[in-house]
């Protein structure tokens, strides 16, 4: 049983550029969680989705973040016009129920911004 | 906000002596505490995790302790052992899924 993907694992990207990074959950789990850990900090949660709702978005920057989990496909977190504040890890998460200690992690996408 | 706070960046145990990692919060809401360990280049992954309605949770090497009163826990692993050699996240929620993380203790197990 494969765990959460997630990829690419490392993104250069431009300032004014988008970045999409891309989770696929682990099989049988509908719920997907964005977390995002800056340099020196710990994760901080982002984006609850569950298959095409978006459940829970109170961590999400206001502007320029977006995430979706469609029907069929991986779960996609987008972040139009990057600055260099937006790099970071981030990380992935997805579990079968709404529960804190069902969480599996996948290996994060580390975002760098030029 | 940091709401829950590691104040050790790091911690160097010998092998087989028992290591102790702090964790603090400050949000008395929180109802359900959690540790993650991770290693380079990995995800969190799950280590153990307590109720507040409990003070004390063990698996194996690995005791979680709450305090409550203080809202202080801590995770205790004995005996240490090289391969615990890692970063420790404490985590803390009151939603039922979003987890508020501490900045990491690096634990360095040596021989």
């Amino acid at each position: 049983n494969a765990g959460v993907m997630q990829n690419p694992r490392h993104l250069v990207r431009r300032r004014g550029q988008e970045a999409r990074l891309r989770c696929s959950p682990m099989k049988g789990h509908s719920h997907v969680y964005w977390y995002r850990q800056l340099p020196e900090e710990g994760l901080k949660f982002m984006v609850y989705l569950q298959k095409e709702n978006i459940i829970d978005e109170s961590g999400m920057p206001k502007e320029r973040f977006s995430a979706e989990f469609p029907k069929e496909g991986p779960s996609i977190l987008r972040i139009q016009q990057v600055v260099r504040g937006d790099s970071a890890a981030y990380f992935c998460a997805s579990s079968p129920q709404d529960t804190a200690d069902t969480q599996y992690f996948g290996p994060g996408t580390r975002l760098t911004v030029l | 906000d940091q709401q829950v706070k590691q104040n050790s960046p790091s911690l160097s145990v010998q092998e087989g002596r028992i290591s102790i990692l702090n964790c603090d919060y400050t949000n008395s809401m929180f109802d359900y505490f959690l540790w993650y360990k991770k290693y380079p280049a990995e995800g969190p992954t799950f280590l153990i995790s307590i109720s507040s309605i409990k003070d004390k949770n063990e698996d194996g090497r690995f005791t979680v302790f709450l305090n409550k009163s203080a809202k202080h826990l801590s995770l205790h692993i004995v005996p240490s052992q090289p391969g615990d050699s890692a970063v420790y996240f404490c985590a803390a929620e009151n939603s039922g899924y979003a987890l508020n993380f501490g900045k990491g203790t690096s634990l360095l197990v040596t021989p």
